[in-house]
């Protein structure tokens, strides 16, 4: 399968900073990949649909201003939480979906781990 | 709003035994549907993927998918303590948006 990687895997910071968070297909190029947050015990919850080259596309209360999004090229996107504040702590992950097609797979990064003190 | 609904578990069964998870979805319209595996505190790995009404087979585990009845299950024959995670249904919905059930705890014991 797809590889995706994510740095960094843990994240610990003070409430108010900023924290950058890289998604990166190894393998292959992904034109469409997505950011998840998990809290501890729930679903997987879609935060964002990233395509390169263009805006991201945000979940109904995801606040775009807070969480930036790039997708500069085909195989990384990052995703920045500003103001960082404790009710962000949180497991994210990014997917990457493969070329077109019909398999429409996504494949799983490892996911970071975010504790805002 | 489009769903995907999963019993939470936990699912006991003992090792060797044949361990079944349900999934059901919402959207008719749907074509693809997937199963992910997530161990405690990691990140989601593809188990399988299935489109098409029955079974299919890939070493121990069998996906069947019913569309009439809107119902996908995941079959993990001779079950192993190390199959012991959260089972995640997906489907794709909408516009390729993914949708996660809040999956099944399996628990199998030695």
């Amino acid at each position: 399968g797809a590889v995706v990687s994510q740095h960094p895997s843990w994240v610990i910071c003070k409430s108010g900073t900023s924290v950058k968070i890289e998604c990166r297909s190894l393998d292959f190029q992904a034109t469409t990949m997505f950011w998840y947050r998990q809290f501890p015990k729930q679903s997987l919850m879609l935060m964002a649909t990233s395509n390169e080259g263009s805006k991201a596309t945000y979940e109904q209360g995801v606040e775009k201003d807070k969480f930036l999004i790039n997708h500069a090229s085909l195989t990384l996107s990052t995703l920045t939480v500003t103001s960082a504040h404790p009710e962000d702590s949180s497991f994210y992950i990014c997917s990457a979906r493969d070329p077109p097609g019909r398999q429409e797979t996504q494949y799983f990064g490892p996911g970071t781990r975010l504790l805002v003190l | 709003q489009k769903e995907v609904e999963q019993n939470s578990g936990p699912l006991s069964v003992p090792e060797g035994a044949i361990a079944s998870l349900n999934c059901t979805y919402s959207d008719r319209g749907s074509q693809s549907f997937f199963w992910y595996r997530q161990y405690s505190g990691k990140s989601p790995e593809l188990i399988m993927f299935i489109y098409s009404n029955g079974d299919k087979e890939d070493g121990r585990f069998t996906a069947q998918l019913n569309k009439a009845s809107q119902y996908v299950s995941l079959l993990i024959r001779d079950s192993q303590p190390s199959d012991s995670a959260t089972y995640l249904c997906a489907v794709i919905t909408g516009y390729s948006t993914l949708t996660f059930g809040k999956g099944t705890m399996l628990l199998v014991s030695p």
